[in-house]
């Protein structure tokens, strides 16, 4: 079946260091991805759209400038948190399409962050 | 933009009785209306999914039922198990696959032996 990974599993930053989280979809391409961030004992709340070869779309109130996302491939997109701080540590989920008629999505295992 | 609501948020049941979560949604445009079970610290693993022309259905001891008109969908888990004790997130989405997908805010079941 697809598959999706995440690397690194956990990260533990410095404030102010920036972090590179990566997103591969294994056996399928994927055009689109999807990145979720989640604080503790809250739902997964979308943070952008990432589309190959394109500008990733942001949902309102995340910060294009300090999430950064590329997509150059069809099975990898990057998510980049510059300049973190401790409000950024959460477990960040990416998840692509892999459904033919209908919006099913396959999630990535998760990135742990955190920030001291 | 789509919003899901979903109630209750924590739910505790005996164990053999059953669980029941509703969910509305916002947008009239969604058709696909996908359950995740998650538990801590992992991916949410997708348990049963219902679409927009289907009023029911239903995998073994779990059935969603949508009502489009009310822009209500339920999750019915019978003969609860301690197993299925885990955070459940009911979510929306439009058809295409660049269509995102909003969660609700999920309910923390837990299931007393």
């Amino acid at each position: 079946g697809a598959v999706v990974s995440q690397h690194p599993s956990w990260v533990i930053c410095k404030s102010g260091t920036s972090v590179k989280i990566e997103c591969r979809s294994l056996d399928f391409q994927a055009t689109t991805m999807f990145w979720y961030r989640q604080f503790p004992k809250q739902s997964l709340m979308l943070m952008a759209t990432s589309n190959e070869g394109s500008k990733a779309t942001y949902e309102q109130g995340v910060e294009k400038d300090k999430f950064l996302i590329n997509h150059a491939s069809l099975t990898l997109s990057t998510l980049t948190v510059t300049s973190a701080h401790p409000e950024d540590s959460s477990f960040y989920i990416c998840s692509a399409p892999i459904g033919l008629a209908y919006n099913e999505q396959f999630f990535g295992p998760g990135t742990r962050l955190t920030v001291l | 933009g789509e919003n899901v609501e979903q109630h209750p948020s924590t739910l505790s049941v005996q164990e053999g009785d059953s669980a029941v979560i509703k969910c509305t949604y916002s947008d009239s445009a969604s058709n696909y209306f996908p359950w995740y079970k998650q538990e801590l610290g992992k991916r949410p693993q997708l348990i049963i999914d219902i679409r927009s022309n289907v009023g029911e259905k239903k995998d073994q001891r779990i059935a969603v039922t949508l009502n489009k008109t009310a822009k209500h969908f339920s999750l019915h888990i019978t003969e609860t198990q301690p197993e299925d004790s885990a955070v459940y997130f009911c979510a929306a989405s439009r058809t295409a696959s660049y269509d995102k997908v909003i969660f609700g805010p999920g309910t923390s079941l837990s299931v007393i032996p």
